[in-house]
């Protein structure tokens, strides 16, 4: 079963716009996010997280908020650049161990 | 600081056949996971090792997959022999004790089994 979805498998905004990522996961017992970002041909890049006891976190331009009523998290991109095209991974970790379960992935593109 | 480096970058190879997939973690991580990432897909964990320590290999397919990391450092994943499924992208990542959280991940080799 699918722990961590990402139900967009692509989204496209203009740039300076802002860009909303979404993900929803199932198991309760996840406490921790993250945010990964992928170009082609490289590996994933750590982009934010946040804990379960936040409902926000803000890094710069990219603001993660986190219901934890509803499962759902996503990724605020604001304002939105070309150099932010990529696909972008949402993850979560239980509480106890460190494995991360990944979403699909959604495709991100930018247009100038 | 020098990345995550992987090799080969890129494989073919006809099912049945062996292959093996290297991987030098970054300088000081003591953490090293291999992730199969197929296509349409996020990475899943194969196997996180703690220094030489396999702590985690439970998604491992052991009948035919297999993974060493001598002297807790450089790691070899292996497949023998391939199916035609095991094509994919396998990702090498490491981290610090300390900071399991933020993985970096090498830029994969992609796998393809005719």
């Amino acid at each position: 079963d699918q722990q961590v979805k990402q139900n967009s498998p692509s989204l496209s905004v203009q740039e300076g716009r802002i860009s909303i990522l979404n993900c929803d996961y199932t198991n309760s017992m996840f406490d921790y996010f993250l945010w990964y970002k992928k170009y082609p041909a490289e590996g994933p890049t750590f982009l934010i997280s946040i804990s379960s006891i936040k409902d926000k976190n803000e890094d710069g331009r990219f603001t993660v908020f986190l219901n934890k009523s509803a499962k759902h998290l996503s990724l605020h991109i604001v304002p939105s650049q070309p150099g932010d095209s990529a696909v972008y991974f949402c993850a979560a970790k239980e509480t106890s161990g460190s494995r991360l379960t990944f979403g699909e992935g959604t495709q991100l593109t930018v247009n100038p | 600081e020098a990345g995550v480096v992987q090799s080969p970058r890129y494989k073919i190879i006809e099912k049945k056949q062996p292959v093996a997939f290297w991987c030098n973690p970054i300088s000081g991580h003591n953490t090293l996971y291999w992730y199969r990432q197929n296509l349409g897909q996020g990475p899943e964990l194969l196997i996180r090792y703690e220094n030489e320590e396999a702590v985690d290999d439970s998604q491992l397919p052991k009948d035919r997959f297999s993974a060493e990391r001598l002297k807790g450092v450089d790691s070899t994943l292996k497949i023998q022999p391939a199916e035609l499924g095991d094509s994919a992208v396998y990702l090498c990542a490491s981290s610090h004790p300390w900071g399991w959280n933020e993985q970096f991940f090498g830029p994969g080799t992609r796998l393809t089994v005719l």
